[in-house]
């Protein structure tokens, strides 16, 4: 059992260039989430999805988009990076919404 | 609308002596209240959880906390710490027909020998 995991592990990119962070886990779990974690500001919700084919915006989505391909898998797309977006990444699953959460290692990303 | 303090960003302590890391909650429904622990380039970890019944509520490796309604408090101590307890921790709640969780903003504990 990896529990959930996410790819990369680092990532350093320019101002206006796109990418995507991945999370899968291996639990069955129906809710997925991504936080972003800021010194100081402790960890705000990005998006979540309650179950496979549903989305909904956390308190800070703005210059973000997610898919949630399957049950496993929930991506999180940065379309145009800003400074703004340094940050460390973390997914988390749950077995339903409001249940206890697992996370994943993180994502530690900077942009230039 | 659901939120946390953590009233401290940074706790102190020496190796063996108690420690309490304050949390208080404001929410307008009914809570379930939780504890997370983050140890350095790691991603959080459960500690402990209130969902209902007894309001103290214990975790493996001796840490504790108590659900106080009447003061919307949920503070975790430990009687006795170690250098491997030196972390950071969340607490969070989720309030009663909500489906996320809202985290304070943490409390980093260094334990020194």
């Amino acid at each position: 059992n990896a529990g959930v995991t996410q790819t990369p592990k680092f990532q350093v990119l320019k101002t206006g260039q796109s990418m995507t962070l991945q999370c899968a886990q291996d639990m069955n779990h129906n809710s997925m989430y991504w936080y972003r974690q800021d010194p100081g500001m402790g960890l705000r919700l990005i998006y979540y999805s309650a179950s496979e084919g549903t989305t909904d915006k956390g308190e800070v989505p703005n210059g973000y988009n997610v898919s949630r391909l399957n049950k496993r898998e929930f991506s999180l797309r940065l379309e145009s990076a800003a400074p703004s977006q340094t940050s460390v990444y973390f997914c988390a699953s749950s077995l339903a919404g409001g249940d206890t959460q697992y996370f994943g290692p993180g994502t530690r990303l900077t942009v230039l | 609308a659901q939120s946390v303090t953590q009233l401290d960003s940074q706790v102190p302590v020496f190796e063996e002596a108690p420690v309490e890391l304050r949390c208080n909650y404001s929410s307008s429904v009914s809570v379930y209240l939780f504890w997370y622990v983050q140890y350095p380039n790691q991603g959080l970890q459960l500690l402990l959880k209130y969902l209902s019944g007894s309001t103290l509520v214990e975790s493996i490796n001796g840490f504790e906390a108590e659900f106080n309604k009447s003061q919307t408090s949920f503070h975790l101590r430990k009687p006795s710490v170690h250098i491997s307890d030196t972390a950071e921790y969340f607490c969070a709640v989720r309030g009663s027909g909500y489906s996320t969780l809202t985290f304070g903003k943490g409390t980093m504990l260094l334990v020194s020998p």
